[in-house]
């Protein structure tokens, strides 16, 4: 039962262009939810979050948009950069387990100079 | 400042050897998380503790697996005995906060492979 989906394992981009990843939850209860970075050989890094009450979360080159109704979110990278060029996970929690992420199956980005 | 050190970086075993994984929080921080990542699966949760107690096993595959964490600054993840389909790779990750609730920051990883 895959809680956290995202359907599209890989994404290429010219640089400078923008990047759009995507998420779908079936889970209602979820109310948090983050994007997480992860370069070959290396552990995940936290990228954004989003809380449930709020539509839109900005920081630097990075939103993430979330869509309650359609159970979607997604993260927007604008410009993109060669060094954006990663695996990204989309991720989910539950305020009555807030230590218990459950992640996507992640999304390979390459953005081509 | 270190981040978090996991131990062996690479692991090569046989069936039915016993596994030992390792983890260094960073320092300050309660809470623990151990993660696997295969292909089938992606990244999931097999365990975590806050205050060194474990609050959610549930991803905890099987009996062969157990995680202790006998203070703040260590724990360990154990397969006994190992089956090739636990190769996959191990990740350690650690938060502070209340339950677990902010930001996780994860370790390198041990890249398991039993033959």
């Amino acid at each position: 039962d895959q809680q956290v989906k995202q359907n599209s394992p890989s994404l290429s981009v010219q640089e400078g262009r923008i990047s759009i990843l995507n998420c779908d939850y079936t889970n209602s209860m979820f109310d948090y939810f983050l994007w997480y970075k992860k370069y070959p050989a290396e552990g995940p890094t936290f990228l954004i979050s989003i809380s449930s009450i709020k539509d839109k979360n900005e920081d630097g080159r990075f939103t993430v948009f979330l869509n309650k109704s359609a159970k979607h979110l997604s993260l927007h990278i604008v410009p993109s950069q060669p060094g954006d060029s990663a695996v990204y996970f989309c991720a989910a929690r539950r305020s009555s387990n807030t230590g218990k992420l459950i992640f996507g199956q992640g999304t390979t980005l390459q953005v081509k100079p | 400042d270190a981040g978090v050190i996991q131990s062996p970086r690479h692991e090569v075993t046989e069936m039915g050897q016993e596994v030992t994984l390792r983890c260094k929080p960073i320092s300050g921080h309660n809470s623990l998380f151990w993660y696997r990542q295969t292909m089938m699966r992606g990244l999931e949760l097999l365990i975590y503790f806050n205050n060194n107690v474990p609050i959610d096993d549930s991803g905890m595959p099987e009996d062969r697996f157990s995680a202790k964490m006998p203070n703040a600054s260590f724990s360990t993840l154990k397969i006994q005995p190992s089956e090739p389909r636990d190769s996959a790779v191990y990740f350690c990750a650690s938060s502070s906060g209340q339950g677990g609730s902010d930001t996780q920051y994860f370790g390198p990883g041990t890249r398991l492979t039993v033959l």
